[in-house]
């Protein structure tokens, strides 16, 4: 069955910090999008990556990064020199279905928090 | 990236009424919307899938006569949480894409609901 395992429940920093958030999944799908979302405490979820399974390419942008091994069916988010802003629950999420972002099934989440 | 938003962001009510939710795509044409139901400090969960025009789907669980869904246009999907009690409350997020199903959804800000 898929499933999404987020370990860290809750991560503490000092800005400036760099910070990696793992996420491990499950799937026996060969064919899968995996997604990572920022739920500030407002409550929106904002959208930050969607990686298609056969793209293994890290990715860069800005402060943040991904690295993507299917070898350990990981899916890590790197925050690199962290700011206040940063504090959110991440969570990371799996499409269930290939080419289909239908059902996402998400991870329980990772708070993480940036103190000044 | 596209707009939701959803109506009200917070409504409290009292035990045995019924309240409705709106999620609206602002500037795209949704065929498809999710109704999520996210409990304090845990992960998101699905509760049903809608298609304008057509019949809900309901995720397993998810009582259909309880959280009562129409998807009457493009742009407006409602959720109507009927004889709600204090076990309903919770954060209720929706999202919604286009027509095609690879491409991702787009979260509204959410409702959080409080039943006295």
């Amino acid at each position: 069955a898929q499933k999404v395992t987020q370990a860290q429940t809750e991560i503490s920093v000092v800005e400036k910090e760099d910070v990696t958030l793992d996420c491990v999944y499950e799937t026996r799908d060969t064919t899968y999008y995996l997604f990572w979302y920022k739920q500030p405490p407002s409550g929106e979820l904002v959208f930050l990556i969607r990686r298609n399974s056969f793209d293994e390419q890290n990715e860069i942008s800005g402060r943040y990064s991904w690295n993507f091994q299917k070898s350990t069916s990981s899916f890590n988010f790197t925050i690199t020199a962290s700011q206040v802003v940063d504090s959110a629950v991440y969570f990371c999420a799996l499409s269930e279905r290939p080419y289909n972002t239908d059902k996402l099934i998400f991870g329980t989440g990772t708070r993480l928090q940036v103190f000044p | 990236g596209a707009v939701v938003s959803q109506h009200p962001s917070r409504v409290i009510c009292k035990s045995g009424t019924s309240v409705k939710i709106e999620c609206r795509s602002l500037d795209f044409q949704a065929t498809t919307m999710f109704w999520y139901r996210q409990f304090p400090k845990q992960s998101l969960m699905l509760m049903a899938t809608s298609n304008e025009g057509s019949k809900a789907t309901y995720e397993q669980g998810v009582e259909k006569d309880k959280f009562l869904i129409n998807h009457a246009s493009l742009t407006l999907s409602t959720l109507t949480v009927t004889s709600a009690h204090p076990e309903d409350s919770s954060f209720y997020i929706c999202s919604a894409r286009d027509g095609q199903p690879y491409n991702e959804q787009f979260f509204g800000p959410g409702t959080r609901l409080t039943v006295l």
